[in-house]
């Protein structure tokens, strides 16, 4: 089945402890996405990957790492978390929204930092 | 910059009719639209390419307004199951996807 994994589904953390999630897809897209949800806030894109090795800041980079080692893989890095980030996170990927493909969502990380 | 989604929420009946705008104030080269079910991920349902075009999906479809820098979602003879929150998301050349605040669309019975 086409999907994008997302793990953990849920994380209480405490405040500088390191985390990563992990966000793994297995429909061979180049284009892989994190964004947080906030509540009245909407998606706002952390970091995004158009390529493997390339990766750019998106309007929240703040306080966050990711890495494209492999093409499927896109992990969301935490060095030091606060309860700042403490949201809903998902992961996403597409073939090429330039082409007209749409981005597939992972099920969601919900982040506690206390 | 983020596109603007108006109303940021409506309530219709089953069988009413909706519309949903997105608007943005730089040259647009794509229009996504997504919906998101409470406790669930978006999901993708259409996009509308530079060029200006219309797209349909089931009793959704959606028109894309290049001069106007907008987009607009319609919702006909709505279903409970249209029930959730719309998306708009806008590309700029060479940008990636951003993502409206989302239009709150609940149908009752």
């Amino acid at each position: 089945e086409a999907q994008v994994t997302q793990n953990p589904r849920y994380l209480i953390t405490v405040t500088g402890k390191k985390l990563t999630v992990t966000c793994s897809q297995n429909m061979n897209h180049e284009y892989m996405s994190w964004y947080r949800q906030d509540p009245g806030l909407g998606l706002r894109q952390i970091y995004y990957s158009m390529n493997v090795e390339v990766t750019d800041k998106g309007d929240v980079p703040e306080g966050y790492k990711v890495s494209r080692k492999e093409k499927r893989n896109f992990p969301l890095i935490l060095e030091s978390p606060s309860p700042n980030q403490t949201s809903l996170y998902f992961c996403a990927s597409s073939f090429s929204p330039a082409y007209g493909y749409g981005y597939t969502f992972g099920s969601g990380t919900r982040l506690t930092v206390v | 910059q983020q596109p603007v989604q108006s109303p940021q929420a409506v309530i219709l009946r089953e069988g009413e009719d909706a519309v949903i705008n997105c608007s943005s104030s730089k040259a647009l080269y794509s229009v996504h639209w997504y919906r998101q079910k409470h406790g669930e991920a978006p999901v993708f349902l259409m996009i509308l390419l530079k060029g200006g075009e219309q797209k349909g999906h089931e009793k959704i479809s959606a028109s894309f307004n290049e001069k106007k820098q907008q987009s607009s979602l319609y919702l006909t003879a709505s279903q409970l199951s249209y029930s959730g929150t719309y998306f708009c998301g806008t590309e700029i050349m060479n940008t990636p996807l951003v993502f409206g605040k989302g239009t709150r669309l609940s149908v009752i019975a």
